[in-house]
């Protein structure tokens, strides 16, 4: 059984640039969380999706934005890259109502 | 808003000791906590879950305590490993706070051979 599976694994972007990770859930799971992990601190909530809506935010800016589709899986966004972006961005997964998080093993995004 | 607070930061202990890991939070309206292995570079793996009714889970060499009332919970692990190296986190879900996780800064764990 697939848990939270992640790509890419590594990327490295220019400040002012665009980038898209991707998240699949374990199977059965349904709703999608996105986390923000800089180096040396626990994770920071970006937000959750759920029947393709975006139904919780953290204090995060609209440069951050996402995307669930119909077969659960997600998409973040984030717009002009700032040094700060870079971080580890980790994916959970969930079946609603269970509140068992399973997470993925992360995106290393580096900004230069 | 919810503060969850790990101690101590970082923990070496030579291997076959027995520690305690702690976490503190600040509202205890949560509907369960949840403890976290992380190893460098990776991702979260989920080692023990209690619901807000319990008071405690066990798995293998590891236990989990909740005392909900005053905010706290230990991670107990018995007769460490030099295996067990790595980052464990403890994160609270709350009642009003929808499925967000709120997590602590995480201990960072060395077992010595």
């Amino acid at each position: 059984d697939a848990g939270v599976t992640q790509s890419p694994t590594h990327l490295i972007k220019t400040r002012g640039q665009q980038v898209t990770l991707r998240c699949s859930p374990k199977s059965g799971h349904d709703t999608v969380s996105w986390y923000q992990q800089a180096l040396g601190q626990g994770p920071q909530f970006i937000f959750q999706y759920y029947e393709e809506e975006e139904r919780q935010r953290g204090n995060f800016p609209d440069r951050f934005s996402g995307h669930q589709f119909p077969n659960y899986s997600s998409e973040l966004n984030v717009n002009a890259l700032l040094l700060g972006d870079s971080a580890l961005y980790l994916c959970a997964s969930m079946q609603q109502g269970a509140y068992g998080y399973t997470f993925g093993s992360g995106t290393r995004l580096t900004v230069v | 808003k919810q503060e969850v607070t790990q101690i101590p930061a970082a923990l070496s202990v030579p291997e076959g000791e027995n520690l305690v890991l702690n976490c503190s939070f600040t509202d205890s309206a949560i509907y369960n906590l949840q403890w976290f292995r992380q190893d460098p570079g990776k991702g979260l793996t989920s080692l023990l879950l209690i619901q807000s009714s319990q008071r405690e889970q066990t798995s293998g060499r590891l236990n989990a305590s909740l005392d909900k009332s005053s905010g706290r919970s230990t991670l107990y692990i018995a007769a460490s490993q030099p295996g067990d190296s790595a980052t464990y986190l403890c994160a609270v879900l709350e009642d009003n706070a929808g499925n967000m996780l709120t997590f602590g800064g995480g201990t960072r764990l060395m077992v010595k051979p």
